[in-house]
């Protein structure tokens, strides 16, 4: 099992729509999460982080954590064109060493 | 303020030989960490450095090897280099010592051959 799980994708969401994109992980000890957007041929920019159980927000993003369900998600709403990206998911476990794990990715495509 | 710059940004070596790659933090960022992006295995952690001192590491092999400068600047060393090591190796910074928000670099694209 993957310590952090995403749905590779793709996703596809019509422009304006709400973009959901979920993660699981499997480390308790991982207490701070993050979101990273990656365009292809581009490094990693994260557009969120998350530390307590609840939701985040930031603009049309939102971030949900629930800890009980080990469940991270990122919404994003009125989803635009320029949002066409894969979203990474980041969990940190600060227990000894730490250790900031990615998932894959999940490649989210929004139509015009 | 300058973002993550890392250099070169594109590097063909052959296998056995060795490589020193280099990444500059945004200024006054005291974290560096390195990561390998390949396909199948996605964004791998290296190590974290902070104050010069390794504070963090990854299950890579010790043919990985890193330093961090005074300055905060970092290197990231490998040795006997493998077809396998083709990848992008991407540094990011944060402000604060650990790994918590981070910035990311261009990334170097490392082809061995």
């Amino acid at each position: 099992q993957k310590e952090v799980e995403q749905n590779s994708g793709p996703l596809s969401v019509p422009e304006g729509a709400i973009a959901s994109l979920n993660c699981t992980y499997s480390d308790r000890g991982s207490q701070s999460f993050f979101w990273y957007r990656q365009y292809s041929g581009k490094s990693p920019e994260l557009i969120m982080s998350i530390y307590s159980n609840g939701d985040k927000e930031d603009g049309r993003f939102t971030a949900q954590l629930n800890k009980a369900s080990q469940y991270v998600s990122l919404l994003i709403r009125d989803s635009q064109p320029s949002d066409s990206a894969t979203y990474l998911c980041a969990a940190l476990s600060n227990f000894g060493n730490e250790k900031l794990t990615f998932g894959t990715g999940t490649r989210l495509t929004i139509i015009p | 303020k300058a973002g993550v710059t890392q250099t070169p940004r594109y590097l063909i070596k052959t296998r056995g030989q060795q490589v020193t790659l280099s990444c500059s933090p945004i200024s006054g960022h005291r974290s560096v960490s390195w990561y390998q992006q390949t396909p199948g295995q996605g964004l791998q952690f290296l190590f974290e450095y902070f104050s010069e001192t390794q504070r963090n590491k990854g299950n890579f092999p010790g043919r990985f090897s890193g330093r961090q400068f005074s300055n905060s600047r970092s290197e990231m060393n490998v040795s006997t280099l493998e077809l396998g090591d083709s990848a992008l190796y991407l540094c990011a910074s944060s402000l604060q010592g650990g790994i918590y928000e981070q910035y990311f670099g261009p990334g170097t694209r490392l082809t061995v051959t």
